[in-house]
């Protein structure tokens, strides 16, 4: 049962990079998003998506682009890297409550450590 | 603005020692409060969900508790492996998935030997 995979696991950007952090999910869950987390601010939404070839933003998605093709896959791309990215990155998802049966149980990844220099 | 503030920040327990974790929450219309257990150097883990004050849930040692305004986490009788931070987390009332989730800073809680 692989749940929710991240690749990679850590990465270090030079300022200006550009990347992708990878995130796959095998439960067919449709609501799928990405968060940032620092020390001392806890979790925050970058971008979030309740299915295919639909995204939204969090509260923190500046610098930061998703795009949602399949229901498996919800990529996170850093366009110019700088410093202040430098964080640990969490993908999550979840079934839709409501009529999606789902109960907000988020299912997370292991996280991307990323350093921007 | 929604906000969720969790307190200690930090907590220091002996073995045995009771304790309870605070988060207190300001959303109009709550539809849940979830808590969440982060071992270091893993994403977060479900815990909890509870919908309406006054309900209580319960697994192993932690028991969750819900009042209108905050909700707290009673670790009976800790052992060291319930050492880890632990987050709260309510939904955000601009979405209608549950995902969208308002986390708490977190309670670093170290249960020694």
């Amino acid at each position: 049962n692989a749940g929710v995979t991240q690749t990679p696991k850590f990465q270090v950007l030079k300022t200006g990079q550009s990347m992708t952090l990878q995130c796959a999910q095998d439960m067919n869950h449709e609501y799928m998003s990405w968060y940032r987390q620092d020390p001392g601010m806890g979790l925050r939404l970058i971008h979030y998506s309740v299915g295919a070839g639909i995204t939204d933003q969090g509260e923190v998605p500046n610098g930061y682009n998703v795009s949602r093709s399949t229901t498996e896959d919800f990529p996170l791309r850093l366009l110019s890297a700088a410093p202040s990215q430098t964080s640990v990155y969490f993908c999550a998802s979840t079934q839709i409550a409501g009529t999606g049966g789902g109960t907000g149980e988020l299912f997370f990844g292991e996280g991307s450590r990323l350093t921007v220099l | 603005e929604d906000q969720v503030t969790q307190s200690p920040e930090a907590l220091r327990l002996q073995e045995g020692e009771s304790s309870s974790l605070n988060c207190s929450y300001t959303v109009s219309g709550l539809r849940g409060l979830f808590w969440y257990r982060q071992d270091p150097g893993k994403g977060p883990e479900f815990l909890f969900t509870l919908y309406s004050a006054g309900e209580e849930k319960e697994k192993e040692r932690l028991k969750a508790t819900l009042t209108k305004k905050e909700s707290f986490l009673h670790i009976t009788a800790p052992k060291p492996e319930d050492s880890a931070t632990y987050l709260c987390a309510v939904p955000t009332m601009t979405t209608d998935s549950w995902g969208k989730l308002q986390f708490g800073a977190g309670t670093q809680v170290v249960v020694t030997p």
